[in-house]
């Protein structure tokens, strides 16, 4: 199985910041990447597919880079919205596996 | 609107069996492969099991394989989940979630654009 490693697992920062998380793939996973946020007690929202197309409906200030085997999803700008915890996910095999998580906390 | 609603879950004894179900409305849900993923509580998500949209391709997570069934019913909207043996660690809340991505030999591949609201299924004596 192909292993996400995410970074860092929390991030402390402020309103207005910009901030970026990193999600390393075992193998190459070419841009089969996404990015999801997930809010306590609901459902995760998809931000991000392909490394970096913007999901419909998200806002411009979430954005994603990288192919192969690293990546990072970057918001800049941050809204009070945005304190959530982020997931990273690949779908270049059958057997889909997540990062870790990161734990986005108002400093 | 998609909509997809989980129902099923709930309080089981280790070594006993639960169905889940998943609802789907607001599309053609007969052309889009379907997962289950889970979370245990605090911690991450996992995905458990993919369907095709005929359900001739299916794949498990090693953690469920030999225990977990998925099957759908197209001409009902509907996902199914049956868990057997079931341990303390498949604690968690079961989420639906549809794919949209990419078709290749072995069935559909992409990123998870609608979830549901998740179902809880507790493991415990």
């Amino acid at each position: 199985d192909i292993q996400m490693t995410q970074s860092p697992s929390t991030l402390s920062a402020s309103v207005g910041d910009r901030v970026t998380i990193t999600c390393r793939a075992s193998h190459s996973i070419s841009s089969w990447l996404a990015w999801y946020q997930q809010k306590p007690g609901k459902a995760p929202k998809l931000l991000i597919y392909k490394a970096s197309s913007l999901e419909s409906g998200v806002p411009s200030r979430f954005s994603g880079s990288g192919s192969g085997t690293e990546f990072t999803l970057t918001i800049t700008s941050l809204q009070p919205d945005d304190f959530a915890s982020y997931y990273c996910q690949q779908y270049n095999s059958y057997s889909y596996t997540f990062g870790q998580g990161t734990k986005l906390e108002i400093k | 609107e998609v909509q997809l609603v989980e129902s099923g879950g709930g309080l089981v004894k280790p070594g006993g069996s639960l169905r889940l179900s998943c609802a789907a409305s607001g599309f053609t849900f007969s052309t889009y492969s379907m997962n289950w993923v889970r979370q245990a509580p605090g911690k991450g998500l996992e995905w458990v099991s993919s369907i095709s949209s005929i359900s001739n391709y299916i794949y498990y997570a090693d953690s469920v394989k030999g225990r977990f069934t998925i099957s759908r019913d197209n001409a009902k909207n509907s996902l199914y989940l049956q868990m057997n043996s079931l341990r303390a660690e498949d604690t968690a809340v079961y989420y639906c979630a549809r794919v949209v991505g990419y078709c290749s030999g072995g069935g559909c591949l992409g990123s998870f654009d609608y979830w549901g609201q998740g179902t809880l299924v507790t493991v415990s004596s």
